[in-house]
């Protein structure tokens, strides 16, 4: 089976501080996720990433960056965190498919729980 | 653009009964369609897609659901509801013509309760 690990189940930080959430996946899978999950809102993708070095913006980059130096690890970083940024963060990946990035299932971790005050 | 609606926050059946958690989407061209299943405290599970063919996909955990082009559709069923089936049910979509976007765009989610 798949397993996307994160590092920390949850988080406290205050405002201002930087913040990194870590993912690792152990199948060698090509893509990685980040979302955020708020009630009422869904999932909504803040980054992704399909190979070593690269990455693409989701929906709401703003404020937040990524990092991803190995295939296996994908990192999120918030450069200054805010209260608006209290949410569930979760880390997803997946194989490249054919024909596209969302042929393939995503496999998701179990979430960082982050609380901004 | 992409979009998916989930129009009930919350669907409540007696276990034993068939359930329905329903999925309306919004794309250019042809879905490819997805649902998730989340636990508490845990990260989504895939249950299953549609990307081509049958318009009756089956799933995990006895799941299945049916892709209506004309009535842009794809609800999850499940012919006999357990407790264990208690969780929150995102469906997702992504429009393949959108062409550089790459999204999945997910909807907000439904909690099904499954009562004794």
């Amino acid at each position: 089976d798949v397993k996307v690990t994160q590092s920390s189940r949850y988080l406290v930080k205050r405002t201002g501080e930087k913040v990194f959430l870590e993912c690792v996946q152990d199948m060698d899978h090509e893509n990685m996720f980040w979302y955020r999950q708020d009630p009422g809102l869904g999932l909504r993708l803040i980054y992704f990433s399909y190979d070593v070095k690269m990455k693409e913006k989701g929906d709401i980059p703003e404020g937040y960056s990524v990092s991803r130096e190995k295939k296996e690890r994908f990192s999120l970083i918030l450069e200054s965190a805010s209260t608006n940024q209290t949410s569930m963060y979760l880390c997803a990946s997946s194989r490249a498919g054919t024909g596209g990035f969302f042929n393939s299932p995503l496999h998701f971790g179990n979430g960082t729980r982050l609380t901004v005050t | 653009a992409q979009s998916v609606a989930q129009p009930e926050d919350q669907v409540n059946v007696a276990e034993g009964n068939p359930l329905t958690v329903k999925c309306t989407y919004s794309v250019s061209g042809n879905p490819y369609l997805f649902w998730y299943v989340q636990y508490p405290n845990r990260g989504l599970q895939f249950l299953l897609k549609y990307i081509t063919g049958d318009n009756l996909v089956k799933g995990s955990y006895g799941f299945e659901a049916e892709f209506n082009k004309s009535q842009t559709s794809f609800h999850l069923k499940k012919p006999s509801a357990l407790v264990s089936d208690s969780a929150l049910y995102f469906c997702a979509v992504r429009d393949p013509l959108t062409g550089g976007g790459n999204k999945l765009t997910f909807g907000t989610g439904t909690h099904l309760q499954v009562e004794l």
